[in-house]
């Protein structure tokens, strides 16, 4: 079973514009939740983070959103740019390691 | 360098050779993580260390799966008797303490197995 679920493969912007990537999840004994953002042949490259705790973590143009009683959390960038085309997943941390979902392509588009 | 390196970063297998691939945690991590990330997908969790202690591995696929870390510091990924399923990127993460959000990931191994 797909514990973390990204339900768009892809979404595309255009620059400027704010892009909102959204993250399901089905465990509620998930503790934390992080957002990695990765390039073709690159490792994933952690964005920004939230704890269960709060529903609200900002960090310059990231802001993560996390409603639990849906289960749901959402990473909006604002502005985008051109360098924000990757691949980005969300996860749910659990035990000590990291449940992923299956990842949005973003494109920007100028 | 300052962030986790994996080597080889390209390894093609014949089905049935025995594989290893290697990685170096940033210095000082106290824990260490392997997943495997298929084509399309998202990594999916292996195994984790903290030292030198192998302290989950429920996400070994099989008994061909073995990874060790002697001296708590790099780690070895062991892949026996390699199959076409196990083809795949595999992934190394490190972090400060078990108790440290963020893991640190490295740019991977992408294994070929013909």
């Amino acid at each position: 079973d797909q514990q973390v679920k990204q339900n768009s493969p892809s979404l595309s912007v255009q620059e400027g514009r704010i892009s909102i990537l959204n993250c399901d999840y089905t465990n509620s004994m998930f503790d934390y939740f992080l957002w990695y953002k990765k390039y073709p042949a690159e490792g994933p490259t952690f964005l920004i983070s939230i704890s269960s705790i709060k529903d609200k973590n900002e960090d310059g143009r990231f802001t993560v959103f996390l409603n639990k009683s849906a289960k749901h959390l959402s990473l909006h960038i604002v502005p985008s740019q051109p360098g924000d085309s990757a691949v980005y997943f969300c996860a749910a941390r659990g035990a000590q390691k990291l449940v992923f979902g299956q990842g949005t392509r973003l494109t920007i588009n100028p | 360098g300052a962030g986790v390196s994996q080597s080889p970063r390209y390894k093609v297998a014949k089905r049935g050779q025995d594989v290893a691939l290697r990685c170096d945690p940033i210095s000082g991590h106290v824990s260490l993580f392997w997943y495997q990330q298929a084509l399309g997908q998202g990594p999916e969790f292996l195994t984790y260390f903290q030292n030198e202690a192998q302290l989950d591995k429920s996400g070994l696929p099989s008994d061909r799966f073995f990874a060790e870390r002697p001296e708590g510091s790099v780690s070895t990924l062991k892949i026996q008797r390699t199959q076409q399923e196990d083809s795949a990127v595999y992934l190394c993460a490190s972090s400060f303490s078990l108790s440290y959000n963020e893991q640190f990931f490295g740019p991977g191994t992408r294994l070929t197995v013909l």
